[in-house]
């Protein structure tokens, strides 16, 4: 069975850092570029992160210079490193996978993250 | 990376149909046919129920359709049912391997 499951995620302070881990199976993960949405409480989808297959990365202007994705093809592994956190960052975090088309076709059940003092 | 524009809230009596449109630019929606569309129930992950602006993933009923006219994008769902009542959005490429989806749409089924 195709399946993301993400973790990591949790209560941390603003300006704090937290690191997300999105574990991949049932498909050929190194194969795959691989992307990071979020979801504050209540609003809607917001595109995060990308990385390719061969590790170049794009970001959403919002957290370009905080945020950084990676990935360990050997661990079947995306990661996020959110560092400088602020309350706006606060939301379900989900790592999803694109078909062979550009659209999203597999999701994880997401990680919450609360930025709170 | 502005959000792409979508009503905030539509509705329809069992066995209508219904449009949502998703409105972007010329940077987004309106230079790839790179448009998809996701059904969210509440507490859910997204679901993808159309990709490439009007392609269908198998499994997907086919009273899910989508189009492109410029720089707006449209979903309609025909023959409505009470579990389609969800969060629906869509997504577009914006180039330099960027994305951006819209705001979100709450379909009632009444």
């Amino acid at each position: 069975e195709v399946q993301l499951v993400e973790s990591g995620g949790g209560l941390v302070q603003p300006g704090g850092s937290l690191r997300l881990s999105c574990a991949a199976s049932g498909f050929t993960f190194s194969s795959y570029w691989m992307h990071w949405v979020r979801q504050a409480p209540g609003k809607g989808l917001v595109w995060v992160s990308r990385i390719n297959t061969d590790g170049s990365t794009t970001y959403a202007d919002s957290v370009k210079g905080r945020f950084t994705i990676s990935r360990d093809n050997a661990k079947n592994t995306l990661y996020l490193q959110m560092n400088s956190l602020r309350a706006e960052d606060t939301a379900v975090y989900y790592c999803t996978r694109p078909g062979g088309s550009y659209a999203f076709d597999i999701w994880g059940q997401g990680t919450m993250v609360t930025v709170s003092s | 990376q502005s959000a792409l524009t979508q009503p905030a809230s539509v509705s329809g009596s069992p066995g209508q149909s219904i449009t949502i449109s998703c409105t972007g630019t010329s940077s987004d929606v309106g230079s790839y046919n790179l448009v998809s569309w996701y059904q969210q129930h509440p507490g859910k992950a997204p679901k993808v129920m159309i990709y490439e602006v009007s392609k269908r993933p198998s499994g997907v009923s086919n009273r899910f359709s989508g189009s492109k006219s410029g720089n707006t994008a449209s979903l309609t769902i025909s023959g409505l049912q009470a579990e389609d009542e969800a969060d629906y959005y869509c997504c577009s490429y914006a180039g330099s391997s960027t994305w951006v989806f819209g705001g979100g749409t709450k379909l009632t089924v009444l």
